[in-house]
């Protein structure tokens, strides 16, 4: 079956680091993949998707690049703001029943951006 | 903007007790899904429905059974509340499948504690 791995954490960072989140997943077709954050006290929101090999998705200064033969889609930003403490949550949408695609989700990761 | 309502933001019942959870949404998607999340496991997919009256169960739908009347509507019932049920339950919604991504709208969650 699908399964999506996410980086443990939490992870804390100074304001303006760099950050990498990284994402591995296992799946039987060619799934899409997603970024999606979670802000305190809110629901998920999308931050970017790549639909197919190579694509690079990018939202907000955040990108992650769709890497077919590392099976991967880590996620990366030059340099964080405090505004970006979140739980980043990596999924794959490769299922389909009726008209639903399925998404399969990461377990999440906890930024905290100190100033 | 899509909107997904969710119609409590905390809930606290007793063990079991029947327990429903409403979700709607006001953009005429025709899919809807509910997860729990748990920390450290992330998303898990209970239930989902593709159109009026049809839904489909998801990864751990044990304990679960849900409704769906109107299309803008989803409801997840708890029909003897156990304590290992406490947990954020959060509702999305998506466009049929017509393409290669199928991105899913979140309501802003109802955490569940069951004493």
């Amino acid at each position: 079956g699908n399964s999506v791995t996410q980086m443990e954490g939490p992870v804390t960072l100074s304001e303006e680091a760099f950050l990498t989140i990284n994402c591995t997943y296992t799946a039987t077709g060619y799934p899409s993949l997603f970024w999606y954050v979670q802000y305190p006290g809110e629901g998920l929101q999308l931050l970017l998707k790549a639909t197919k090999a190579d694509d690079k998705g990018s939202n907000k200064g955040f990108e992650a690049t769709y890497r077919k033969e590392t099976t991967s889609f880590h996620l990366e930003k030059g340099s964080v703001q405090v505004s970006d403490s979140a739980v980043y949550f990596c999924a794959l949408s490769d299922r389909t029943s009726g008209s639903a695609r399925q998404l399969t989700f990461g377990s999440g990761t906890q930024l905290t951006v100190l100033p | 903007d899509v909107k997904v309502t969710q119609s409590s933001r905390y809930l606290v019942k007793r063990t079991g007790e029947k327990v429903f959870l409403e979700c709607v949404q006001d953009m005429d998607h025709e899919n809807m899904f509910w997860y729990r999340q748990d920390p450290g496991l992330g998303l898990r997919l209970i239930y989902f429905s593709y159109d009026v009256k049809m839904k489909e169960k998801g990864d751990i739908p044990e304990g679960y059974s849900v409704s769906r009347e109107k299309k803008e509507r989803f409801s997840l019932i708890l029909e003897s509340a156990s304590t290992n049920q406490t947990s954020m339950y959060l509702c999305a919604s998506s466009l049929a499948a017509g393409g290669r991504t199928d991105t899913q709208y979140f309501g802003p969650g109802t955490r569940l504690t069951v004493l």
